[in-house]
């Protein structure tokens, strides 16, 4: 089955840095990828979605890559703010297997 | 459309009981599906529907579980003889065939179990 394994489960950096979360997987490949944000006690909230011939997305601070070779995929938020402190799961699409998420702190 | 509802947003149940929890999609979307989140993991699939045809279940779906969405509507999940496993965030998520690409899921704010 497939699998789905991000980078780590917590990361701290400075405010107006730049923040890079890694989403692998296995056994797939899949025709697009999502990425999502969750915040405590609250559902996801989806971000960017990126299809498999598609190289590169952004969405204003939000960019993400997806690496059909290295069945990787980037997540960078520039310019970080504390505001964007929450998890962030990335998911493949069919039935959206999630990742377990990677949370990030950010530090004013 | 106010987006994917969930009720209700805590539920306390003791071992042994059935619960049922409700979603409402947003209206347009004719696709919805369930997940189950425990602390610190993603989100499991439970099973998801188009229209009123449940199309798939996971093997996380016990036959103590059952989903139904009978007017391609809104959807229920009912959990029988409840187990202190079952204790985690049940999570609601609709999109549309139509715009499935570009514009992801919708997720509910969930309903969260306690089973003791």
């Amino acid at each position: 089955s497939q699998k789905i394994e991000q980078n780590s489960e917590a990361l701290n950096i400075q405010e107006g840095k730049t923040a890079t979360l890694t989403c692998n997987y296995t056994n797939y490949s899949p025709a697009y990828l999502q990425w999502y944000r969750q915040d405590p006690g609250r559902g996801p909230v989806f971000l960017l979605l990126i299809r498999e011939n598609e190289k590169e997305k952004r969405k204003e601070r939000l960019k993400v890559t997806f690496d059909t070779t290295l069945k990787q995929s980037l997540f960078h938020i520039t310019a970080s703010q504390p505001a964007d402190s929450a998890t962030y799961l990335c998911a493949l699409e069919v039935k959206s297997t999630f990742g377990d998420g990677t949370t990030l702190t950010v530090k004013p | 459309d106010t987006g994917v509802s969930q009720d209700p947003r805590h539920k306390i149940t003791k071992r042994g009981q059935n619960v049922t929890f409700r979603c409402d999609p947003i209206s347009e979307h004719n696709r919805l599906y369930w997940y189950r989140q425990t602390l610190g993991q993603g989100p499991e699939f439970l099973t998801y529907f188009q229209n009123e045809a449940q199309l798939e279940k996971s093997r996380l779906l016990s036959d103590r579980f059952s989903a139904e969405r009978p007017k391609g509507s809104f959807s229920t999940l009912e959990i029988q003889r409840t187990e202190q496993g079952d204790s985690a965030m049940y999570l609601c998520a609709s999109s549309s065939e139509k715009y499935s690409f570009g514009y992801g899921y919708t997720f509910g704010s969930g309903t969260r179990l306690t089973v003791v």
